[in-house]
C-alpha cells in the first residue's frame, strides 16, 4: 500500500506568520509529486507539479521543494494572509499510474 | 467559462435507485477521472479515462459504471445506490496521462443516499 502522508493536519497561524508543511511520500518509483490548493467550497487547484530532485517551486508567496531520495517535500507560505486559508494537498505519481493524495494540511490564518 | 463543470451539484436519493452524476470538461484535455472523497476526507481515484479509452478502473463495485460519449464527457452511472455511496464525487481532467500534467478538478457533486 502507497502512502502519502502529511503533517500538521491543520495548523492555526496568525497574519504575518510565515508556516511550512510536509508531505512524506514513497522514495522509490517517483515520477512526480502535486500540490494543490482547496478552499472551502471549492474545487482543488493546483499550486505546483514536480519532478526533479532537489526541484524547487515558487508562486507568489508560496514556495515547494522536493527531495525524491528521502520521499518529502516541503510547502513553504511567506507572511500568511487570511485569503490562504484552505487544505493544502500532495499527491503522489508513481509507477502505478494514478495520483495518491495526502489528506492535507488545513491552515487557518487569523486576522 | 467553467473549465470542468458537473451535474447536479446535490443528489439526494433513496436507496435502491440508480442515479448519473455528468461532468464536462472544455479545455480540450484528453484525460479525466472521477475521485470519491472519502469519509476521511482523502480524495480517491476511482476511475480515468484517455481519449474515450478506460486507463484505470480501481477497485470500486461494478455497481459503478463510468461512459465518456467522447473525450470531453466523462458521466458515472450507479446502480442499486447503498447508504454507503454518499460521499462527494469530483471529476477532473488533465492534458495529458496525468503525471507531469495538474489535474482541474469540477466542483464536487455530494450524493446523499437515504
Amino acid at each position: 500500500i502507497l502512502n502519502v502522508e502529511q503533517s500538521p493536519q491543520s495548523l492555526h497561524v496568525q497574519e504575518g506568520d510565515s508556516t511550512n508543511f510536509t508531505c512524506s511520500f514513497p522514495s522509490s518509483n517517483f515520477y512526480a509529486l502535486h500540490w494543490y490548493r482547496w478552499e472551502t467550497a471549492k474545487s482543488p487547484e493546483a499550486l505546483f507539479v514536480m519532478t526533479l530532485n532537489g526541484d524547487e517551486k515558487k508562486k507568489g508567496r508560496i514556495s515547494a521543494t522536493l527531495n525524491t531520495k528521502e520521499g518529502y517535500s516541503y510547502l513553504y507560505i511567506k507572511g500568511s494572509q487570511p485569503e490562504d486559508s484552505a487544505t493544502y494537498l500532495c499527491a503522489f505519481f508513481g509507477n502505478t499510474g494514478k495520483l495518491i493524495f495526502g489528506q492535507g494540511t488545513t491552515l487557518q490564518v487569523k486576522p | 467559462d467553467t473549465a470542468v463543470s458537473q451535474t447536479p451539484k446535490y443528489l439526494v436519493t433513496q436507496m435502491g435507485n440508480d442515479k448519473s452524476i455528468k461532468c464536462e470538461q472544455n479545455l480540450g484535455h484528453d484525460t479525466m477521472y472521477w475521485y470519491k472523497q472519502d469519509s476521511k476526507k482523502f480524495l480517491k481515484i476511482m476511475f480515468s479515462y484517455n481519449n474515450k479509452e478506460l486507463i484505470i478502473n480501481e477497485t470500486v463495485p461494478n455497481r459503478f459504471s463510468p461512459k465518456s460519449p467522447d473525450k470531453a464527457h466523462l458521466n458515472l452511472h450507479i446502480n442499486s445506490l447503498e447508504l454507503g455511496d454518499s460521499a462527494v464525487y469530483f471529476c477532473a481532467s488533465s492534458q495529458d496521462l496525468g503525471r507531469r500534467d495538474e489535474q482541474y478538478f469540477g466542483p464536487g457533486t455530494r450524493l446523499t443516499v437515504t
